[in-house]
This record gives C-alpha cells, structure tokens and sequence, in this order.
C-alpha cells in the first residue's frame, strides 16, 4: 500500500490564483480530512469527509473547497489564493470515524502564496 | 474550550533520555497521541494512551499521564539522532470523531552527537 498520497509537493501561487491539491489513499479509508500547518502552530482541521459523497468543514474552511466523488480522492480547491494561505497542507484518512481511531497522514503540500 | 500545549525545543545529547511534555485542559474522557514529524515529512504516529491509563510503554518510548494534573509526557530512552524531529501531542474527546484532533503546537527534538 501507498497509504496517504499527496500531490504536489510544493506550490507557488499567485495572489488570485486557483489551484487545487490533491490527495488519494489507496487503504479504502471511509474518513479523510485536510489540515493546515502553520509555524508555531499544531495542526487545524479545514474541511473533513466521513465517505463518498459526504463533507463537512472544519475549524478554518474559508477559502477553501472540497469534493469527495470517490473513497480514494478527496482534492482540496483554492478558488483564489491568499497570502494567509500560505501554509503546508496534511491529508488525513482513517479506517472509521470514533475517537481513538487512528488517522494516517500525507507527506504535506507546502504552499507559498506570493 | 480545548487547549493542548507543549514547549517548543528541547536539546539532548545522544545516548541520553528525552522527555517531551505536554498539557491538556479538557475533558476526562479523552485519547492522547504522540506524533512525529521528520524534516519535509508528514506526521507519523508514535504511540498513544486513553486517559484512564497511566502509563504505556512500548520499546524506548514512554508515556507517563497524570490525570490530575492533565500532564502528559513522552520519555524516549537511549535518544538517537535518528529521533531528531518534531514532537507533537494531540487530544481526540471521546464522543468527537477521529479526525477532529487537537494539536499541540509541537515541541522541536534536537539530539547532539
């Protein structure tokens, strides 16, 4: 198994831009969720995904979407990118939803919003 | 509300042990676990406790949880410089869903040769 994947690894944007980040695992995981990683700072939940078809947002969803069409994909689109974007995103999964469970995380996207 | 804090940096010589420390403020029903994150890495998870536990040991590392006091620490015997990375602690409440964890905002590990 691959386990999380994310692509790209680093991105440089544009104030304005749109780009979307993408993240697939391949363990048939029903729960998957984005968090964002800022410096000094532990990890903040944007947008999570409890199955195909099914999203809900986090802590900190402004300026953000998510899609989930399929149990492998769940992309992460920003429609116009900030400065205060500027951050490395995580994609998460975990076999089931309770407390406890763990989640496996990505490798990260690091994002620069110029 | 929620809270989980931890210091930023520790310094250790190899060989020696480090203990990563981290407080909690929320409810006495919770799960509580230790994270590393390597340079341009995503989080691996280290092990964790349920806060009905004390202690839980697995090979070098140690979790010790004072309940009382909503301590938890990460004691790494023998650190290598291997273990050289970011610590991070996170609380998931009973009731909540796996994914809504509470970050720490993580402690540096450095291990001096």
């Amino acid at each position: 198994n691959a386990g999380v994947t994310q692509t790209p690894k680093f991105q440089v944007l544009k104030t304005g831009q749109s780009m979307t980040l993408q993240c697939a695992q391949d363990m048939n995981h029903e729960y998957m969720s984005w968090y964002r990683q800022d410096p000094g700072m532990g990890l903040r939940l944007i947008h999570y995904s409890v199955g195909a078809g099914i999203t809900d947002q986090g802590e900190v969803p402004n300026g953000y979407n998510v899609s989930r069409s399929t149990t492998e994909d769940f992309p992460l689109r920003l429609l116009s990118a900030a400065p205060s974007q500027t951050s490395v995103y995580f994609c998460a999964s975990s076999h089931a939803g309770g407390a406890g469970e763990t989640q496996y995380f990505g490798p990260g996207t690091r994002l620069l919003v110029l | 509300g929620e809270d989980v804090e931890q210091s930023l940096f520790l310094s250790v010589r190899e060989g020696d042990s480090s203990v990563i420390n981290c407080t909690y403020t929320d409810s006495s029903s919770t799960y509580l676990y230790w994270y590393k994150q390597e340079p341009g890495a995503g989080l691996q998870l280290l092990t964790y406790i349920f806060s009905n536990m004390d202690m839980k040991q697995d090979q070098r590392l140690t979790v010790l949880l004072n309940k009382k006091d909503k301590h938890l620490s990460l004691r790494i015997a023998d650190t290598q410089t291997g273990d050289s990375a970011i610590y991070f602690c996170a609380e998931n409440l009973v009731g909540d869903s796996s994914y809504k964890l509470i970050f720490g905002s993580g402690t540096r590990l450095l291990v001096r040769p």
